[in-house]
C-alpha cells in the first residue's frame, strides 16, 4: 500500500518569492508521483510527473519537483510566485497495478500575497 | 476538443432521493474513475472501470453505484444509503499508465 503526506495544509508567500510545497510518500515499490493543481470548483490539472526517469522533473508554469528516494520526498518548488499560482496543490502517488489507482495527499492551499 | 464533460455542475438533492451524476468522455480512454472530494481532504476513490461492462469498488463505494454500458459514459448514482453525500465529485479517465484527464466536477448538496 502507498500513502502520501503533504506536510503543510496552508502556505503563504509574497508575489515574486520562492514557493516550496512539501510532500513525503510511502511505497513498497518504486513509485510514480505527480503534482496536480486545482483552482476553486474546478477539475485537476497536471503540473508534473515522476515515472522513474530523471529525478528532477520540470513541469508547467515554472514548477519543478525533485524525487529523493533517500528522503522519500517529492517537494514542489517554483523560483518566483505569481498571483495566478494561488490554488490548492495535491501530491499524488500511483499504484503499479493495472488499475493505476491514484492515492492523494490532503492538499496544500497556496496563498500568494501582493 | 477532446475531454471529459461532467453534468450538472451543481446538484441539489433532498434527503432520501437517489441522484445520478453524468460523466462523458470523447478521448477513447478505456479506464474511468469517480472520486469524491471533501473540504481539506484529498480525493478518495469511489469506483473505477477499466473496460466496458466491468467496474470495481474503490475505497468508499458504500452508498454509490455505477454502470459502464458504453466506453464514453460512466454515470455515478448517489443512493439514499449514502449518509453524507454532500461533496464535490470528480470524474477522470486514463490513457496509458499515467495520462489522467479530470472533468470539472459536480458539486452535490443535500437540502
Amino acid at each position: 500500500a502507498q500513502s502520501v503526506t503533504q506536510l503543510d495544509s496552508h502556505v503563504s508567500v509574497s508575489e515574486g518569492t520562492p514557493v516550496l510545497l512539501r510532500c513525503n510518500y510511502s511505497s513498497s515499490y518504486s513509485p510514480s508521483l505527480f503534482w496536480y493543481v486545482q483552482h476553486p470548483n474546478k477539475g485537476l490539472q497536471l503540473l508534473l510527473k515522476y515515472t522513474s526517469a530523471a529525478t528532477l522533473v520540470k513541469g508547467i508554469n515554472g514548477f519543478e519537483a525533485e524525487f529523493k528516494k533517500s528522503e522519500t520526498s517529492f517537494h514542489l518548488t517554483k523560483p518566483s510566485a505569481h498571483m495566478s499560482d494561488a490554488a490548492e496543490y495535491f501530491c499524488v502517488v500511483s499504484d503499479i497495478g493495472s488499475a493505476r489507482q491514484l492515492t492523494f495527499g490532503s492538499g496544500t492551499q497556496l496563498t500568494v500575497l501582493p | 476538443d477532446g475531454g471529459i464533460t461532467q453534468s450538472p455542475k451543481y446538484l441539489f438533492r433532498k434527503e432520501g432521493q437517489n441522484v445520478t451524476l453524468s460523466c462523458e468522455q470523447n478521448l477513447n480512454h478505456d479506464a474511468m474513475y469517480w472520486y469524491r472530494q471533501d473540504p481539506g481532504q484529498g480525493l478518495r476513490l469511489i469506483y473505477y472501470s477499466q473496460i466496458v461492462n466491468d467496474f470495481q469498488k474503490g475505497d468508499i463505494a458504500e452508498g454509490y453505484s455505477v454502470s459502464r454500458e458504453k466506453k464514453e459514459s460512466f454515470p455515478l448514482t448517489v443512493t439514499s444509503a449514502q449518509k453524507n453525500p454532500t461533496a464535490f465529485y470528480l470524474c477522470a479517465s486514463r490513457s496509458g499508465n499515467y495520462g489522467y484527464t479530470f472533468g470539472s466536477g459536480t458539486r452535490l448538496t443535500v437540502v
